[in-house]
């Protein structure tokens, strides 16, 4: 069935170090791997994104990675500061020919000053 | 270009009655879909609409409805409103790209408050 399950639930670092959000989806048709990031009370913003042919893709401080074998991959995020507070999503694609997504259950992710 | 949005945004409504959502995609965006998120259950997949025609739907009951117009706008129902309908409903806009699961973009959501 699909399912995405994305760990820790919660992760509090300090400013600088490095955080690192790993999901694990089910079903071997997903080609596509976005990351979105919720603030308090506003919409989740995509802030990277992965294809199934490429196995790792960086974005400034932001990094994922793909391991397609084992079904699973990582947000990255080094060089943390307090505005990288927020609860992190990972998503799974559905098949080729839908837009679906299947979502991680979240990551609240705390950086101390 | 201005990103998606969604009307109301917020209601609040109570048991029996029927409410009906709004999303204004990108311009230029032909796919939405709506999600349900919730804390309990996170962000759940409701139903997908491309060239006026549901492509997808999520195991949502019969008393959750959508529907996409001419020009991409889409709508969602909900008839016969439960407690546990409460949630912020999301709706997202991609470009649609044949052949793959394009890029989506989020809308503001609408807070739906059952009494």
């Amino acid at each position: 069935g699909e399912n995405v399950e994305q760990h820790p639930s919660t992760l509090s670092v300090q400013e600088g170090d490095s955080a690192v959000i790993k999901c694990t989806y089910s079903d071997s048709a997903s080609n596509y791997f976005p990351w979105y990031k919720q603030e308090l009370g506003k919409r989740p913003q995509l802030i990277i994104d992965i294809r199934s042919n490429v196995g790792e893709k960086k974005d400034q401080r932001i990094a994922v990675t793909l391991n397609k074998t084992a079904k699973h991959f990582s947000l990255h995020i080094t060089e943390t500061q307090p505005e990288d507070s927020a609860v992190y999503f990972c998503a799974a694609s559905y098949d080729l020919n839908t837009d679906k997504l299947i979502f991680g259950t979240g990551t609240r992710l705390q950086v101390f000053p | 270009k201005a990103g998606v949005t969604q009307t109301p945004r917020y209601l609040i409504k109570t048991r029996g009655q029927q409410v009906t959502l709004s999303c204004s995609p990108i311009s230029g965006h032909r796919s939405v879909s709506w999600y349900q998120q919730t804390p309990g259950q996170g962000l759940q997949f409701l139903f997908e609409y491309f060239s006026e025609t549901q492509r997808n739907k999520g195991n949502f009951p019969g008393r959750f409805s959508g529907r996409q117009f001419s020009n991409s706008r889409s709508e969602m129902n909900v008839s016969t409103l439960e407690l546990g309908d409460s949630a912020l409903y999301l709706c997202a806009s991609s470009l649609e790209v044949a052949g793959r699961t394009d890029t989506q973009y989020f809308g503001p959501g609408t807070r739906l408050t059952v009494l």
